[in-house]
């Protein structure tokens, strides 16, 4: 497809694990990013992973990546409240600017 | 640093006026991005300049959208005239010749 994917809506009970799926379009994506977007705000860049590794590990947060099947993944472990709000993967397909999916909403139940 | 920074955050303003949304990029940021999020479209890339030069302008919707970026710390992003359908959030970015785009908190739009 020509479209960075996600699946619109997550829930998930404090304490567990979130994982938020994306995939994305250009084998050419050098980096491959996840930002998150609280309400009125920005977007924050939470990680990002290079397209030569398959996994990254930053505290709470895994990326996983497929590059065969174009897939990306960001699991969250030990889910918080503080946790809700739009994750947005992205591409670069090779070039500076990015390419943005249309982003999931988690949203964490107390 | 600051981080990038947007003015006005909230616009409100009739059908036919002028809008000029502004932006600081972050100091020493060589690249400059243009963004309008809205509930039906997402986040779409309006342009970006390098350098203070514009180097993509192709989602720039239309004629009433013009963006400069006179010196390396100032961009303005204008929409002459209005019309509601241009109601969004837009956010401008900036990157240091890297593929890291740090986001300002975006200027929320409503054309009455």
């Amino acid at each position: 497809g020509e479209d960075v994917e996600q699946s619109l809506f997550l829930s998930v009970r404090e304490g567990d694990s979130s994982v938020i799926n994306c995939t994305y379009t250009d084998s050419s994506s050098t980096y491959l990013y996840w930002y998150k977007q609280e309400p009125g705000a920005g977007l924050q860049l939470l990680t990002y992973i290079f397209s030569n590794m398959d996994m990254k590990q930053d505290q709470r947060l895994t990326v996983l990546l497929n590059k065969k099947d174009k897939h990306l993944s960001l699991r969250i472990a030990d889910t918080q409240t503080g946790d809700s709000a739009i994750y947005f993967c992205a591409e670069n397909k090779g070039a500076n600017n990015l390419f943005f999916g249309t982003g999931t909403r988690l949203t964490v139940i107390p | 640093d600051a981080g990038v920074i947007q003015s006005p955050r909230h616009e409100v303003t009739e059908m036919g006026q002028e809008v000029t949304l502004r932006c600081k990029p972050i100091s020493g940021h060589d690249y400059l991005f243009w963004y309008r999020q809205t509930m039906m479209r997402g986040l779409e890339l309006l342009i970006y300049f390098n350098n203070n030069v514009p180097i993509d302008d192709s989602g720039m919707p239309e004629d009433r959208f013009s963006a400069k970026m006179p010196n390396a710390s100032f961009s303005t992003l204008k929409i002459q005239p209005s019309e509601p359908r241009d109601s969004a959030v837009y956010f401008c970015a900036s990157s240091q010749s890297s593929y890291e785009q740090y986001f300002g908190p975006g200027t929320r739009l409503t054309v009455t």
